[in-house]
């Protein structure tokens, strides 16, 4: 099975510090996502990568960069954080290649930034 | 921009019911359509998986289906169990990234 792996299931964090969310996975998936997830507003994209050092932004990246140095880790950065940054996040794989995949998402991680 | 709705957002029914779970979206350009589960505080774990070609999928007591002219996809479970408690989420597939609805939370009572 696949495995998705963030480092952190709970992270708290002071206003203005930088803070590194890091995510590994284990099949050799071309694709990986950062996703934070809010109560009444769903699931919103932050940044995806489909190769090695390639990076797109998603709907929300304001305040947000990311990193993928090596083709099994994606990392997001929050540059400064702010207390509406307090969030659920995920990270999800998936094969690429082709527009009919699985998506598999890690177990998340809760920052609370205060 | 697309968006992906959810009704209800919230279901409860006692354990036995056949249930449906309802999904649209407004882009009719599909690439697929995945249902997911997720449990409080946990992330999501991909049940069925519809193909932009495909008009239904099973896995066990899941039943999802597509219909792309009207834009709705439905997840059918039956002889629903308490286990089966959690929130559901669709997703339409966007591209290389995946659009999701808010989801619904059923609660199952024994």
């Amino acid at each position: 099975d696949v495995k998705v792996t963030q480092s952190s299931r709970y992270l708290v964090k002071r206003t203005g510090e930088k803070v590194f969310l890091e995510c590994v996975q284990d099949m050799d998936h071309e694709n990986m996502f950062w996703y934070r997830q809010d109560p009444g507003l769903g699931l919103r994209l932050i940044y995806f990568s489909y190769d090695v050092k390639m990076k797109e932004k998603g709907d929300i990246p304001e305040g947000y960069s990311v990193s993928r140095e090596k083709k099994e880790r994606f990392s997001l950065i929050l540059e400064s954080a702010s207390t509406n940054q307090t969030s659920m996040y995920l990270c999800a794989s998936s094969q690429g290649g082709s527009t009919n995949e699985k998506l598999f998402f890690g177990s998340g991680t809760q920052l609370s930034v205060l | 921009k697309q968006e992906v709705t959810q009704i209800p957002a919230a279901l409860s029914v006692p354990e036995g019911e056949n249930l449906v779970l309802n999904c649209s979206f407004t882009d009719s350009a599909i690439y697929n359509l995945q249902w997911f589960r997720q449990d409080p505080g946990k992330g999501l774990t991909s049940l069925l998986l519809i193909q932009s070609s495909q008009r239904e999928q099973t896995s066990g007591r899941l039943n999802a289906s597509l219909d792309k002219s009207s834009g709705r996809s439905t997840l059918y479970i039956a002889a629903s169990q308490p286990g089966d408690s959690a929130t559901y989420l669709c997703a339409n597939q966007a591209g290389t990234a995946l659009i999701f609805g808010k989801g619904t939370t059923l609660s199952v009572s024994s």
